[in-house]
C-alpha cells in the first residue's frame, strides 16, 4: 500500500529565511506526487507535481519540489520565504487508475515577520 | 470560471440528525471525490464516482452515502451525525486521464 510521511508538523521560520518542508513516500508501483496548500478554511490548492521526466518541478510563486527516486522523496523548498506563504502544506502521491490522493499529515509553515 | 462550488460553507446540525452537503462543477469533469479533513488531520477519501460508478473506501462509515445524479452534482448524505463527524468535508473534481484533481472550498460541518 501506498504511503506518504511529512516528517515536520510544523516548521516555524522568518520572513525571507529558505525553507524545505520534507516529504517521504512509499509505493512499489510509479507515482505520481503532489504538493497541495491549504489557507485557513479554505480548499486546497495545487502547488506543484511530478508526473515524469524532470525531477525538478517548479510552482510559479517560487517553490520548487525534487523527485528523488533512490531516496523515495519529494520535499518542497522555497528559497526566501514571505509572510504570507503561512498556510498548511501537504505532500500526495495519486494512487492507480482511480487517482484516489492519498495525503501526508501536513506541514504547518509558520512565516514570521 | 470554470470551478468547484459546495454549499453550503458551514453547515450546523444536531447530533442524530440526517444532513446534505452539495458539491456542484462547472468543468465537466466525469470523476467527483468526496474527502473528509478532521482537524489537523490530511484529508482522507470516502469515496469517489467515475461517471456514474460509485467507488466506496472500505473503511467508510455506512452513515455516509452519496448521490450524483448528473455530471455537474454530487450529494453527500450523512444519514445520523455524531459527534464524530465534525469535520471539513472536501469535495474534488478530475477529468478522467488526468492527473490533477480541483477542490471546491469545502464545507466545515459541526455537531451539537
Amino acid at each position: 500500500a501506498q504511503s506518504v510521511t511529512q516528517l515536520d508538523s510544523q516548521v516555524p521560520v522568518f520572513e525571507e529565511a529558505p525553507v524545505e518542508l520534507r516529504c517521504n513516500y512509499s509505493s512499489s508501483v510509479s507515482v505520481y506526487l503532489f504538493w497541495y496548500v491549504q489557507y485557513p478554511n479554505q480548499g486546497l490548492q495545487l502547488l506543484l507535481k511530478y508526473l515524469s521526466g524532470s525531477t525538478l518541478v517548479e510552482s510559479i510563486n517560487g517553490f520548487e519540489a525534487e523527485f528523488n527516486k533512490s531516496q523515495t522523496s519529494f520535499h518542497l523548498r522555497k528559497p526566501s520565504v514571505h509572510i504570507s506563504d503561512t498556510a498548511e502544506y501537504f505532500c500526495a502521491v495519486s494512487e492507480g487508475n482511480t487517482g484516489k490522493l492519498i495525503f501526508g499529515q501536513g506541514t504547518t509553515l509558520q512565516v514570521k515577520p | 470560471d470554470a470551478m468547484v462550488i459546495q454549499n453550503p460553507r458551514y453547515q450546523v446540525t444536531q447530533f442524530g440528525k440526517p444532513v446534505t452537503l452539495s458539491c456542484s462543477q462547472t468543468l465537466n469533469h466525469n470523476v467527483m471525490y468526496w474527502y473528509q479533513q478532521k482537524s489537523s488531520q490530511a484529508p482522507k477519501l470516502l469515496f469517489h464516482y467515475y461517471d456514474k460508478d460509485f467507488n466506496n473506501e472500505a473503511d467508510t462509515p455506512d452513515n455516509f452515502q452519496s448521490r450524483r445524479p448528473n455530471t455537474s452534482f454530487c450529494f453527500l448524505d450523512i444519514r445520523s451525525p455524531g459527534l464524530g463527524d465534525a469535520a471539513m468535508y472536501l469535495c474534488a473534481t478530475r477529468e478522467g486521464g488526468s492527473d490533477e484533481q480541483y477542490f471546491g472550498p469545502g464545507t466545515r460541518l459541526t455537531v451539537t
